[in-house]
């Protein structure tokens, strides 16, 4: 059974830091690999979105890598900023199921300014 | 900015109350979603879609139930609320392409069952 595990559970840090989400899963036979932000009381945003034949994708200050054969993903922010808090969320795609995520607990970040 | 809305945002309801919970996409997905999130736990997956007159249950069991009748409506329905089932109600929709299968949430239902 897939399981995904996301570290830390919060991490507060100072504006203009870069940081590093950690995400890891046990199953390496995944379809791909979603990093979302999610607000308070608001729903999931997409960031980036990783096939599982590929090893990284960035988007501006974000850039994700994928690591399947030891079942890790990070999810790097450069500069952050205080628009950044939020908490992220990994997500794994599997094959069944509609090709259903199976997410993480998420990493609260605090930006501080 | 994904075209996924649900209605309404926020519901409280007394126990017994049969309720709806919308959610329709404009990007002509095919695959819909519903998951539910507990407060400060991870979501699950409660009903799926492959498009028209297909649902499918998810890996969390729900006695909540869907339809798919159209492309870009995918209603959730409970028939009795109870108070278990207080939570967040999210759902998604993607594309079946072999390359682009993001999954785009919508901004969730909040349901608080008194």
């Amino acid at each position: 059974k897939q399981e995904v595990t996301q570290i830390p559970a919060a991490l507060s840090v100072p504006e203009g830091e870069n940081l590093v989400l950690n995400c890891s899963f046990t199953d390496s036979a995944i379809y791909n690999l979603q990093w979302f932000r999610q607000d308070p009381g608001k729903g999931l945003t997409s960031l980036l979105l990783i096939q599982s034949s590929q090893r990284e994708q960035t988007s501006g200050r974000l850039n994700a890598s994928l690591d399947k054969s030891s079942g890790r993903s990070t999810l790097y922010i450069a500069a952050s900023q205080p628009g950044d808090s939020a908490t992220y969320l990994c997500a794994v795609g599997t094959y069944n199921q509609g090709g259903k995520l199976i997410f993480g607990q998420g990493t609260e970040l605090s930006v501080k300014p | 900015e994904a075209d996924i809305y649900q209605t309404p945002r926020y519901l409280v309801i007394g126990t017994g109350k049969k309720i709806t919970l919308e959610c329709s996409q404009t990007m002509g997905h095919d695959k819909m979603y519903w998951y539910q999130q507990d407060p400060g736990m991870e979501l699950h997956l409660i009903h799926y879609s492959y498009g028209v007159n297909s649902t499918e249950k998810g890996d969390l069991s729900s006695e909540s139930t869907v339809s798919r009748i159209r492309t870009e409506h995918f209603p959730l329905t409970l028939e009795s609320a109870r108070p278990s089932h207080t939570s967040q109600y999210l759902c998604a929709s993607s594309l079946t392409l072999p390359t682009t299968d993001t999954q785009y949430f919508g901004p969730g239902t909040r349901l608080t069952v008194l």
